[in-house]
């Protein structure tokens, strides 16, 4: 089976700093792991996904994120927060095998202040 | 391309009633899922149909139904509603089954207000 855990229900960082939003994940098989972005009243969209290969994906809008299985970490990171950035943020991790439904986090609200 | 629509968009309704919930996926997408979002649990897996199947289900009660037609549009049921059914429910449509290898895309959602 696999979870989720978002550190973190609210993140707030100044335009210009660095953007870490943390999740850990557990799984007992290999994972495919992603990140998707929620803006307010809209569906959620997907910012990046790791499958296998390399541990380091980019995504859209300058964001990223590494996987490191030692520490079961695939945390999101941004070098310079910008005002649209501001969203609400899901981990979610799935089997990387089969059907398995994504399980996702409980989600990060990231704030950003001028 | 347009997008995965969903509707209606905003939805309230008394306890005990049902609901029925529409979501046309992207064209040539063939596989549709739904999701519950609240603020206590997150989003939570309903179900996903390919080919007018059911092809997994999450752990809700018998009261949540879904169904697919023939042209890949979806609807999900919700029967003797309770106010703990409040929620923004989301549909997701994607190539082909296999949520990890085919990227979902989600509709902007039903909120969902029991009272």
């Amino acid at each position: 089976a696999q979870s989720v855990t978002q550190l973190g229900s609210h993140v707030s960082v100044s335009e210009g700093a660095l953007v870490l939003l943390r999740c850990n994940y557990s799984s007992s098989v290999p994972p495919y792991l992603f990140w998707y972005v929620q803006y307010p009243n809209q569906g959620l969209q997907l910012l990046l996904k790791y499958t296998t290969g390399a541990t380091l994906v980019k995504g859209i809008n300058g964001f990223e994120a590494e996987f490191k299985k030692s520490e079961t970490s695939f945390h999101l990171t941004k070098p310079s927060a910008h005002m649209s950035d501001a969203a609400e943020y899901f981990c979610a991790v799935s089997a990387n095998s089969g059907n398995t439904p994504l399980v996702f986090g409980k989600g990060t609200r990231l704030s950003v202040i001028a | 391309k347009a997008g995965v629509t969903q509707t209606p968009r905003y939805l309230i309704k008394t306890r005990g009633q049902q609901v029925t919930l529409s979501c046309s996926p992207i064209s040539g997408h063939r596989s549709v899922s739904w999701y519950q979002q609240t603020p206590g649990q997150g989003l939570q897996f309903l179900f996903e149909y390919f080919s007018e199947t059911q092809r997994n289900k999450g752990n809700f009660p018998g009261r949540f139904s879904g169904r697919q037609f023939s042209n890949s549009r979806s609807e999900m049921n919700v029967s003797t509603l309770e106010l703990g059914d409040s929620a923004l429910y989301l549909c997701a449509s994607s190539l082909a089954v296999g949520q990890a290898a085919y990227e979902q895309y989600f509709g902007p959602g039903t909120r969902l207000t029991v009272t």
